[in-house]
C-alpha cells in the first residue's frame, strides 16, 4: 500500500476483554515496530520485528501483551484482559532496513484504544 | 528514567517569533532524528543528523547535533501557525544489546496567529 495502515482507528473495549490491533506496513519493508503513546507523552517502544521474527520484545509491558507478524508483512498486537492503564494510542511503524537508527520510519495513524 | 529529555515540554508563542527546542541525554547516540506529529496522525520524519556538530537546515528550521552526539536542538525562525504540532526527537542507540530508536517525551508547540 501507499503507507502504513492500522486498524481499527478507534477501539473502545470493556475492562477484561481481549483486543487485537492490526498493522499493514509499507510493502517490502522488512522492519516493523509497535509503539504506545499515552496522553501528553512521547513514544514508548513495545516490540521490533525483522521479517517474521522479533529480536527485541523488551518493551512489552506485561505478559498480557503479545505480537506476531506473518509473511513478513501484517502484524497483530494482542492485549489480553485489558486494563484501564492500557488506554493509549498504539502506533505502528515500518522501515526498509533493520533497526531504524539512520533510516526513515514511516508511521501509521495509530489505533486509539480506550478501556472502560 | 527518560533517556532523552526534551525541553520545554510545552511552548506557546506568537506568529513571527523565534524558538529553540532542546533534546538532551547523558548517552551518546549514533544518530538523532526529529519528527513532527500532528493531531490524529503518526509522527513524520523531518531530519536525521549523524555527525557530531552537524547542522541541517529545512526552510525555517535549523537542526544541530551536539559535538559529543549527546544532544540536539531545533531552532525555528519566524514561526508560523503551520508549525504547530508535537516535536519528537529520537536517538539511535544500543540498549541491552539491541539496536533501538528511543523517543523523547516531545515538545508540544503552539503558534498563535
Amino acid at each position: 500500500g501507499a503507507g502504513v495502515s492500522q486498524s481499527p482507528s478507534n477501539k473502545v473495549t470493556e475492562k477484561g476483554k481481549d483486543v487485537e490491533l492490526r498493522c499493514d506496513p509499507i510493502s517490502g519493508h522488512t522492519a516493523l515496530y509497535w509503539y504506545r503513546q499515552s496522553l501528553g507523552q512521547g513514544l514508548e517502544f513495545l516490540i521490533y520485528f525483522q521479517g517474521n521474527s522479533a529480536p527485541d520484545k523488551s518493551g512489552l509491558p506485561s505478559d498480557r501483551f503479545s505480537a506476531e507478524r506473518t509473511g513478513g508483512s501484517v502484524s497483530t498486537l494482542t492485549i489480553q484482559r485489558t486494563q484501564q492503564e492500557d488506554s493509549a494510542v498504539y502506533l505502528c511503524a515500518s522501515s526498509w532496513d533493520g533497526p531504524m537508527l539512520n533510516t526513515e520510519a514511516f508511521f501509521g495513524q495509530g489505533t486509539r484504544l480506550t478501556v472502560v | 528514567t527518560q533517556l532523552l529529555e526534551q525541553s520545554p515540554q510545552f511552548l506557546s508563542i506568537q506568529e513571527g517569533e523565534n524558538l529553540t527546542v532542546y533534546c538532551n541525554s547523558s548517552s551518546v547516540f549514533s544518530s538523532l532524528q526529529w519528527y513532527r506529529q500532528e493531531p490524529g496522525e503518526g509522527p513524520v520524519l523531518l531530519v536525521t543528523v549523524v555527525t557530531g556538530g552537524e547542522v541541517k537546515k529545512l526552510k525555517r528550521l535549523t537542526f544541530q547535533f551536539g559535538d559529543a552526539r549527546k544532544d540536539s536542538s531545533l531552532h525555528i525562525t519566524a514561526a508560523q501557525p503551520g508549525d504547530t504540532g508535537l516535536y519528537l526527537c529520537a536517538g539511535g542507540a544500543i540498549i541491552q544489546g539491541a539496536q533501538k530508536l528511543v523517543f523523547g517525551q516531545g515538545t508540544r508547540l503552539t503558534i498563535n496567529p
